[in-house]
């Protein structure tokens, strides 16, 4: 069964215009969150995690914990956050091995218009 | 700074060749990681391994084995490669191990296609 859920594979808006990445996780517990971007030819790199509260590029992402989701939001998309997000929580690993594993996403490409 | 490097960064290969990619990192990382990744797929932990001289198994470990003889390197082999195994695959590290890894650093990938 699908654990982590990110429901649009491609979502494309205008620049200015807000944006919502969403993500929805399968666990009862309060995982570790974060969120990964792979801009084009470049490699994956952390976008932000939700225990620092920080707020990147202008991207924040707020943990609901009654919902289970973890959306990436940023009010004005600009041109160069075109590329790919992965949301990524620490989940248990029910195949076996170590406790948990970081589970990613299927990824949402986001593509931002001029 | 390098971080984490891959090797080769594409090649193609014939089913059933032997094939091992390379990943070397300078951080002194103590966790490493392989994934691959396929279009609609997102990322896959193929195997990993918490600190020297320990691997395991990740989601797709099927058809391939690892080996972690030293904190640095963390070679990716496919004994013998089939058209399936056909992808991007990423290493990467993080200081902790599992369960608690922080943030991954990547390397640049290795695209592999089998033919």
């Amino acid at each position: 069964a699908q654990r982590v859920t990110q429901p649009e594979k491609l979502l494309s808006v205008f620049k200015g215009a807000p944006v919502e990445l969403k993500c929805n996780y399968s666990y009862s517990g309060s995982p570790e969150l974060f969120w990964y971007v792979q801009y084009s030819r470049q490699r994956l790199q952390l976008l932000l995690r939700h225990i620092s509260r920080e707020s990147i590029k202008g991207f924040t992402a707020d943990l609901n914990k009654g919902e289970t989701s973890f959306h990436l939001k940023k009010p004005f998309a600009q041109e160069e956050d075109s590329a790919m997000y992965y949301c990524a929580p620490h989940l248990p690993n029910y195949s076996g091995g170590s406790n948990y594993k970081l589970t990613f996403g299927k990824g949402t490409l986001l593509t931002v218009n001029p | 700074i390098a971080g984490i490097t891959q090797a080769p960064t594409s090649q193609i290969l014939a089913a059933g060749r032997r094939m091992t990619l390379r990943c070397t990192q300078d951080m002194r990382h103590n966790a490493m990681y392989w994934y691959r990744q396929d279009l609609g797929l997102g990322l896959r932990l193929i195997h990993y391994s918490n600190t020297a001289g320990t691997t395991g198994k990740g989601e797709v470990p099927d058809g391939y084995s690892v080996s972690r003889a030293n904190t640095d390197d963390f070679p990716l082999t496919l004994a013998s490669a089939v058209p399936s195994q056909t992808s991007v695959y990423f290493c990467a590290s993080s200081s902790l191990g599992l369960p608690n890894t922080g943030e991954l650093f990547f390397g640049e990938g290795s695209r592999l296609t089998v033919l």
